[in-house]
């Protein structure tokens, strides 16, 4: 079945500093992938997503995500972090083919920066 | 990038009432529509599936008579939750998607039952 881990719970870094998010997978082929971010009482937005193609994928307020399909990793990273940033995100898969595939989300990471 | 509405943003409703929460999709037509629910600090979980035309799909554990859902047209999805119990407080989030593109998500709606 499909799962999605993201390991960290709970992260704080500084204001300035470089940020990784951790996304773990687990599904039979290459699924789609995205990472979104969700501010306190708000929807969902997408940073970013991975269909194909090459592995490092960049998106909006500077984050990148890099696909390892030997590590089933999809891990977001972003140089340097500013307090907006401050928000809970979110990894999310989704199966290839079909109108109808589903997103699984992860457990989210809260991120907080202190300045 | 496409938009989804929600609404409402809130609602308070009492116990044993119905409540409807719309998801529309203003600027395209969304064939399949996504109902979550995220507790406090958790992560988002599916509820169900909806088609335009046909019967919502429900993840297990889902009761389809107290959650119903309606996607009557390509740009509304509805959701009620019928007969509402303080249990049933929670964010509910819902997200349409055109084929094989990204789901765009709606701002959600936080439903407290009193």
């Amino acid at each position: 079945a499909q799962s999605v881990t993201q390991p960290d719970i709970h992260i704080t870094v500084s204001e300035g500093a470089s940020l990784e998010l951790r996304c773990n997978y687990s599904y039979g082929a290459t699924p789609y992938l995205f990472w979104y971010v969700q501010s306190p009482g708000q929807g969902l937005q997408l940073l970013l997503k991975y269909f194909s193609g090459d592995t490092l994928v960049q998106g909006i307020k500077g984050f990148e995500a890099e696909f390892k399909r030997s590590q089933s990793s999809f891990n977001l990273r972003k140089p340097s972090v500013h307090w907006s940033d401050a928000a809970e995100y979110f990894c999310a898969v989704g199966a290839r083919g079909g109108a109808t595939n589903k997103l699984i989300f992860g457990t989210g990471t809260l991120l907080a920066v202190q300045p | 990038g496409a938009v989804v509405s929600q609404h409402p943003s809130r609602v308070i409703c009492k116990s044993g009432t119905s409540v409807k929460i719309e998801c529309r999709s203003l600027d395209f037509q969304a064939t399949t529509m996504f109902w979550y629910r995220q507790f406090p600090k958790q992560s988002l979980m599916l509820m169900a599936t909806s088609n335009e035309g046909s019967k919502a799909t429900y993840e297990q554990g889902v009761e389809k008579d107290k959650f119903l859902i309606n996607h009557a047209s390509l740009t509304l999805s509805t959701l009620t939750v019928t007969s509402a119990h303080p249990e049933d407080s929670s964010f509910y989030i819902c997200s349409a998607r055109v084929l094989r593109t990204e789901a765009f998500f709606g701002q959600g709606t936080r439903l407290t039952v009193v």
